[in-house]
């Protein structure tokens, strides 16, 4: 497909289990983000790749979460030892991301939809 | 704290009305834009503004940009049903590695 996909489209889990969010970005964008958002509000940044640069994980809100990105495309997210405060959806977008840029255009995909229970 | 408010949070108006959505911010933003978000869907890009004081119409839709680059108010004339959603602006600074995204103003227009 043509746009940003993501799996599974919702996630139900019990508190305390690991999961894991998968992101596949539009092909060639060097840049994916992790986005998670409370029902009905704004997005809350978590983590960002660019290329082969080191991610920047300022946003991951703690230690149980963390993000790869291998061969500079597919991304998991994943969030171990799930707490009912992780409910959220969490949204993937991608770039295609060049240096000194005023602006660029992410493109969202749908979001899987977590609910720790 | 948002580093980009939005006001007002919600806002429910009838087909044919106007509406104005703002976002503040004290800080300066290289470029603005503003996406909307339906249900069970990812944002979608309306548009970028980036010069202060900039104003862009799309169709119905007006974007303006702060002078100082700070805020930023979208306005749609005549809403119809269609453009129900969540409205959400976002900031980005050529520093930075992210976009900001405000809270989000949920927009109903109802028939």
């Amino acid at each position: 497909g043509a746009g940003v996909s993501q799996s599974p489209s919702n996630k139900v889990t019990e508190k305390g289990k690991d999961v894991e969010l998968r992101c596949d970005p539009i092909s060639g964008h060097t840049a994916l983000y992790w986005y998670r958002q409370s029902l009905g509000q704004g997005l809350e940044f978590l983590i960002y790749f660019q290329g082969n640069s080191a991610p920047d994980k300022s946003g991951l809100p703690s230690d149980r979460f963390s993000a790869e990105r291998t061969g500079g495309s597919v991304s998991t997210l994943t969030i171990q030892r799930t707490q009912q405060e992780d409910s959220a959806v969490y949204l993937c977008a991608s770039s295609f991301r060049t240096s000194g840029v005023l602006q660029e255009t992410q493109y969202f995909g749908p979001g899987t939809r977590l609910l720790v229970l | 704290t948002q580093l980009l408010e939005q006001s007002p949070q919600f806002l429910s108006i009838q087909e044919g009305e106007n509406l104005t959505v703002y976002c503040n911010s004290s800080s300066v933003f290289s470029s603005l834009q503003w996406y909307r978000q339906e249900p069970g869907e990812g944002p979608v890009l309306l548009v970028t503004v980036v010069t202060g004081g900039e104003v862009k119409k799309l169709k119905r839709l007006t974007f303006q940009f702060g002078d100082a680059r700070k805020d930023s108010s979208l306005h749609i004339t005549a809403a119809q049903p269609g453009d129900t959603g969540l409205y959400l602006c976002a900031g980005f600074k050529a520093a930075g590695n992210k976009l900001t995204f405000g809270g989000g103003t949920r927009v109903l227009v109802k028939p």
